[in-house]
């Protein structure tokens, strides 16, 4: 079975710039979760989606902002791209329920703002 | 407020020597989840052990064990006779309590070199 997977693997934008990023989850998992780990440090919660629906949100600006789709593949959008933006974007699947918690990860796009 | 704290920035071993990461956590929560991921240079997060905080019995999983203690809040995971392909960034996570999917709080990780 596939894991979670994510497009781009790499990229570089211009300052002001947008982004995309998007992320197919493991087959059967409904919720999906971004995280942005820069450089030397651990991941940070962006946001979840359950069943197409926010479910959470991490201390983030509204620049950043993420969809997810009937399939329950989900898109990270970035608008107004600053050099901090320049990260590791990790995106994460799982099943839902008692006794579901473990979060796979994608192998992540590595973002890089110029 | 949750928070995940990993004391170690960096630990170097050598082959076959045991070595223990510490990470210490903070929650209002009486039930959550705590885990061990493992991020090696390709930057995948790969997923380890899981813990409940309703159960505190500690175990060990071929060269991995933990040793999970409530009272302190701790959450110690261990690797057995360390190879080199341990080297790793290693985290320790807690996820609250919630309805749905996950949210996840990381520690700032310890890198592990494991010397030949």
């Amino acid at each position: 079975d596939a894991g979670v997977t994510q497009s781009p693997t790499h990229l570089i934008k211009t300052r002001g710039q947008h982004v995309t990023l998007r992320c197919s989850p493991i087959s059967g998992h409904k919720s999906v979760s971004w995280y942005q780990q820069v450089l030397g440090q651990g991941p940070q919660f962006i946001f979840q989606y359950y069943e197409k629906e926010e479910r959470g949100r991490g201390n983030f600006p509204d620049r950043f902002s993420a969809r997810q789709f009937p399939n329950y593949s989900s898109e990270l959008n970035v608008n107004a791209l600053l050099l901090g933006d320049s990260a590791l974007y990790l995106c994460a699947s799982s099943l839902v329920g008692r006794g579901h918690t473990e979060a796979f990860f994608g192998q992540g796009t590595r973002l890089t703002v110029v | 407020a949750q928070k995940v704290t990993q004391a170690q920035t960096e630990i170097s071993v050598v082959e076959k020597e045991d070595v223990t990461l510490d990470c210490v956590y903070e929650t209002r929560d009486t039930t959550y989840y705590l885990f061990w991921y493992k991020q090696p240079p390709s930057g995948e997060l790969v997923f380890l052990i899981r813990r409940n905080s309703f159960d505190e019995q500690n175990e060990i999983s071929g060269r991995y064990s933990w040793n999970f203690q409530k009272s302190t809040s701790s959450f110690n995971f261990t690797i057995t006779a360390s190879q080199v392909v341990d080297s790793a960034v290693y985290f320790c996570a807690l996820r609250p309590n919630m309805e749905y999917g996950n949210k996840l709080v990381f520690g700032a990780g310890t890198i592990l070199r494991v010397k030949s």
